[in-house]
Order: structure tokens, then sequence, then C-alpha cells
């Protein structure tokens, strides 16, 4: 049973920088697995963020990026407005199947 | 810019097959090498991808749901489906499609319930 998994919760204040990450319980995340990052807020559909590791959508804010950090996909926020408050999820393919991670609860305070 | 907008009934009897339809605006749904993806949420949970589907066709399902899931696509109507057969409580959420989970629908949300 694969397994994606995000920090259930994180914290950051206005302002300060924080990164969010992706692991998968079949060893190291590549770019081979596309990973892709979501935001949701209460009540909205899922937003797409990021795409393919590190490619922003043409209404994603600059302070959002992607990468990969040692075997793991991680979206940082740089600058964190109080607006970036939300759920974020990941994405990973596995040659045919897409999982999302378990989602990790960001507070902006 | 494409939009997308899924409908289909609300509430569907426990064992019984729920049906779901996306329609796609803004755009033809078979224009572009684009697949067409079913998601789902159920409350307070995490997101939970169910298949997708090819302008030509071709499908891939999520291996947990694969026995249960059907994808279909109707190109003259812009739009596609969703099937998903004996159903139980626990397939009760919010249901998104989505355009290479780059455009979502809004949701729609789906009680099993007698």
């Amino acid at each position: 049973q694969t397994v994606v998994t995000q920090e259930p919760s994180l914290t950051v204040s206005p302002g300060g920088t924080v990164t969010l990450t992706c692991a998968s319980s079949t060893g190291a995340v590549t770019n081979g697995y596309y990973p892709n990052w979501f935001q949701q807020k209460p009540g909205q559909a899922p937003r797409a963020l990021i795409y393919s590791t590190n490619n922003k959508h043409s209404w994603t804010p600059a302070r959002f990026s992607g990468s990969l950090l040692g075997g793991i996909a991680a979206l940082t926020l740089s600058g964190v407005q109080p607006e970036d408050e939300a759920d974020y999820y990941c994405l990973l393919y596995y040659g045919g199947a897409w999982m999302f991670g378990e989602g990790t609860k960001l507070t902006v305070l | 810019q494409v939009q997308l907008q899924e409908s289909g009934p609300g509430l569907v009897k426990p064992s019984e097959t729920l049906s779901l339809t996306c329609t796609v605006s803004g755009g033809s749904l078979s224009s572009g090498n684009y697949y067409w993806s079913w998601i789902r949420q159920p409350a307070g949970k995490g997101l939970e991808w169910i298949g997708l589907i090819y302008t030509s066709g071709s499908t891939k399902y999520n291996p947990s749901l694969r026995s249960r899931v059907t994808i279909s696509i109707d190109t003259s109507k812009n739009q596609f489906s969703l099937n998903l057969s004996s159903v139980t409580a626990a397939d009760t959420a919010v249901y998104y499609c989505a355009r290479e989970f780059t455009y979502w629908g809004q949701g729609t949300l789906a009680t099993v319930s007698s």
C-alpha cells in the first residue's frame, strides 16, 4: 500500500518562509513522479499551484516555488501572506496512477 | 478559459450506482491532447484520485476503486462521466472533475444513504 506523506500541520508567521514536503513510501521522489501541488481553502475546490516539480501556472504567485530536496518533493512559500492560510496537497504519479498526499494544514499566525 | 461543471443526483442508495457528469465549456473536450480526471473528497478529509480518461477513450483508474469505476467520454456533448457501482456510505464525498488537475469544477456532493 503506497502512502504519500505530508506534514499534518505547519505554522508560519506573516512574512516568513515555510517549506512543505511530500514523501513517497516507495522511495525517493524524482521528476518522474511529476509532483503537483494544490491549495484548498474551506468550501472551495482545490487550486493548482505547481506541476511537474517546479512549474508554475499563470496564476501562481511568485512566492510559491516547487523543488526536490533529497528525494522529497517540496513546496516553499517565501514571504507568506495571511491569505496563504489553507490546506495544501501534493500529488504524485505512479506509472499510470496518481496519488494525493494526506495534506498539510498551513496556519499563518 | 475552460470551465467544468459537475452534475448528478445528490443522493444515492447503498448498493446502487453513482452516476455523475462533467460538462466542459470554453473549449472543446476533444481538442488538445488532454486527460480528464475525477477526484473526490469526503467531508473533512483529503483528496482521492478516482481515475482519468483521454480523449481517445483510454482510461486509468485508482487500483483501490478499479473494480467499481467506469469513466466514459462523449465528445459530441463535451462531457465525460463517472459511474461508481455498489456504493456504500464510505463513497459519500464531494466529487470533482478536472482537466489534467489544472482546471477544476466546483464539486458536487454525493451522499449515499437509504
